[in-house]
């Protein structure tokens, strides 16, 4: 269980186009979902948690206006970088996290963006 | 602030006990994580912690006090597949993680 996916897996763009990533948890309602960001050999950096319903929080630093995120059901979560350019080039991880006393977040496998 | 620090690199030999320890400063706690990332891929949990003490999961243990800002990671029979990231992650109040720098670890032969 417990299962959360990501599309696509990887995709290359061109400078100046939008790209949407979809995040959906599979098996089960994900009251809240995190976008992260992993440039190489770095660790994750949270951009912003979406609650279903609600507009999303960002973290300091992170441009709302470019990176859209839109969380319009309990299992469906998407990222939409618009007019990409190639310091957007990252790895792309999303997660989701249920109500309870624990609140594991379960990671999707990352979507990894190139802007040419 | 938010502060969590763990070594950068570590490297032990396979069959042998390796410790990754994380120190943390946070405002708030409700529990600290440890996850196994390999390269190019996602997070995978391993172990959870909110209260003091060892907790212990077949090869692997964690260890938290709470009191000093301090967990460990103990991986015990080291395997080659035991070579990845390790990250520690806090969360604070609300349900947002901060994750620590990572540490990667070398397996060798």
């Amino acid at each position: 269980g417990a299962v959360v996916s990501q599309h696509p897996s990887w995709v290359i763009c061109k400078s100046g186009t939008s790209v949407k990533i979809e995040c959906r948890s599979l098996d089960f309602q994900a009251t809240t979902m995190f976008w992260y960001r992993q440039f190489p050999k770095q660790s994750l950096m949270l951009m912003a948690t979406s609650n279903e319903g609600s507009k999303a929080t960002y973290e300091q630093g992170v441009e709302k206006d470019k990176f859209l995120i839109n969380h319009a059901s309990l299992t469906l979560s998407t990222l939409t970088v618009t007019s990409a350019h190639p310091e957007d080039s990252s790895f792309y991880i999303c997660s989701a996290s249920t109500s309870g006393s624990r609140h594991e977040q379960f990671f999707g496998p990352g979507t990894r963006l190139t802007v040419l | 602030g938010q502060n969590i620090d763990q070594p950068t690199e570590m490297t032990a030999t396979e069959g042998a006990i390796v410790q990754i320890n994380c120190t943390y400063q946070t405002s708030g706690f409700n529990g600290l994580f440890w996850y196994q990332q390999h390269a190019g891929e996602a997070p995978t949990f391993l172990s959870y912690n909110v209260l003091d003490g060892l907790e212990e999961k077949g090869r692997f243990s964690s260890f938290l006090s709470r009191s000093k800002g301090y967990s460990y990671l103990l991986l015990k029979e080291l395997q080659m597949k035991d070579s990845a990231s390790y990250l520690c992650a806090v969360r604070g109040y609300g349900q947002n993680f901060v994750f620590g720098p990572g540490t990667r670890l070398s397996v060798l032969p």
